[in-house]
Formats: C-alpha cells, sequence, structure tokens
C-alpha cells in the first residue's frame, strides 16, 4: 500500500480482555517496528521484525505482550487480559530494510488503545 | 545506553516569531538522528535526518537542524513559524548500523495567532 496502515484507530476495551492490534506495512518494506506512546511520554520501543522473525523482543512490558508477522507483511500485536496501563498509543512503522532504516521509518496512525 | 532528552515539553510561540526546539543525546561515537513531527491523531512524519556530512541539515516545511558533536545537541529551528506547526516534534537518536531508534518525549509546539 501506499503507506502503513493500523487497524483499528481506536479501542476500548474492558479490563481483562484481550485485543489485537494490526499493522499493515508498506509493501516491499521487509522491517516492522511496534511503538507504544503513553501519555506525557516517548516513544517506547516494544519489538522488530526482520522478514517474520523476531530478532528483539526486549521492549515487550510482560509475557501478555505478544506479536507476530505473516508472510512478511501484517503484524499483529496481541496483549492479553489488558490492565489499564496498557492505555496508549500503539504505532507501526516500517523500512526498506533494518541496515538503511537510518533513513528513517515510515509511521503508522496509531490506535489508541483505552482500557476501561 | 543511548539516551534523548528533550527540555521544553511545550513552546508557545507567536506566528511568524522564529522557534528553536532543543535535543539533547548521550554521547557516543557515531549516531543518526532525527526530527519526527506529529500533527493530532496522526503518526509521526521525518521532519529531517542527520547522518554525515554537513552538520547543517535542512529538512520540510522550512525547518532546519545543526548537529553539534562536542555539545551533543540537535536543536531543530525554523526562522518563521505558521499556525500548521503547531504540532509534537520528536527527536531520536540511533547509534550507527544499529536498527533501534531512541525517542525523546516530544515537544508540544503551539504557534499563536
Amino acid at each position: 500500500g501506499a503507506g502503513v496502515s493500523q487497524s483499528p484507530s481506536n479501542k476500548v476495551t474492558e479490563k481483562g480482555k484481550d485485543v489485537e492490534l494490526r499493522c499493515d506495512p508498506i509493501s516491499g518494506h521487509t522491517a516492522l517496528y511496534w511503538y507504544r506512546q503513553s501519555l506525557g511520554q516517548g516513544l517506547e520501543f516494544l519489538i522488530y521484525f526482520q522478514g517474520n522473525s523476531a530478532p528483539d523482543k526486549s521492549g515487550l512490558p510482560s509475557d501478555r505482550f505478544s506479536a507476530e508477522r505473516t508472510g512478511g507483511s501484517v503484524s499483529t500485536l496481541t496483549i492479553q487480559r489488558t490492565q489499564q496501563e496498557d492505555s496508549a498509543v500503539y504505532l507501526c512503522a516500517s523500512s526498506f530494510d533494518v541496515g538503511i532504516s537510518n533513513y528513517g521509518y515510515t509511521f503508522g496512525s496509531g490506535t489508541r488503545l483505552t482500557v476501561v | 545506553a543511548q539516551s534523548v532528552t528533550q527540555l521544553d515539553s511545550q513552546v508557545p510561540v507567536f506566528e511568524e516569531a522564529p522557534v528553536e526546539l532543543r535535543c539533547n543525546y548521550s554521547s557516543s561515537v557515531s549516531v543518526y538522528l532525527f526530527w519526527y513531527v506529529q500533527y493530532p491523531n496522526q503518526g509521526l512524519q521525518l521532519l529531517l535526518k542527520y547522518l554525515s556530512g554537513s552538520t547543517l541539515v535542512k529538512g520540510i516545511n522550512g525547518f532546519e537542524a545543526e548537529f553539534n558533536k562536542s555539545q551533543t545537541s540537535f536543536h531543530l529551528r525554523k526562522p518563521s513559524v505558521h499556525i500548521s506547526d503547531t504540532a509534537e516534534y520528536f527527536c531520536a537518536v540511533s547509534d550507527s548500523g544499529t536498527y533501534k531508534y531512541i525517542f525523546g518525549t516530544g515537544t508540544r509546539l503551539k504557534v499563536l495567532a
């Protein structure tokens, strides 16, 4: 596609429910990244994919968080048993290759997650 | 570990006035530096980047930034702002050869009429 697409744009869920956030990167971009943006804080790295594998999951806050990528394209971030502190904007970004990611990511518009 | 500091959380400025948004990073042998802008309810858009070469970098929308290695700074400037520049601005750094960007906490620029 022309840009990085994320869905849903907004999600309100009850505490304890599971949620899935989707990211559709730019076609041909092999590297994909998930960041979390909490109110008043910067962007927090969660995970990055090179193709379908995730060499670095170090930013995932707990084992309630998981992510996968299939076909070297779409990625899903899953949060199980959501907690109120999970409320944030989840941003996805992609780039052609991790080796040239220094040229800048392309970000999606994000999913605003609210846990009530 | 690399870190980025944006000391100003909010910067109000009148339209057509100049503005400087400050960014400092922790020292490293070689870094790449970026400024991103985020308009309300949108994702982040790359404004400009420093990889190597000239320390004065020009970006989109009339913004520029200067890399200062001795002061480990990468301040963003615009000589004359418009109402449409109202947004949040993020500074980011990556150690050369790595994929992970470290972002600052952002500076909210509010341009007043």
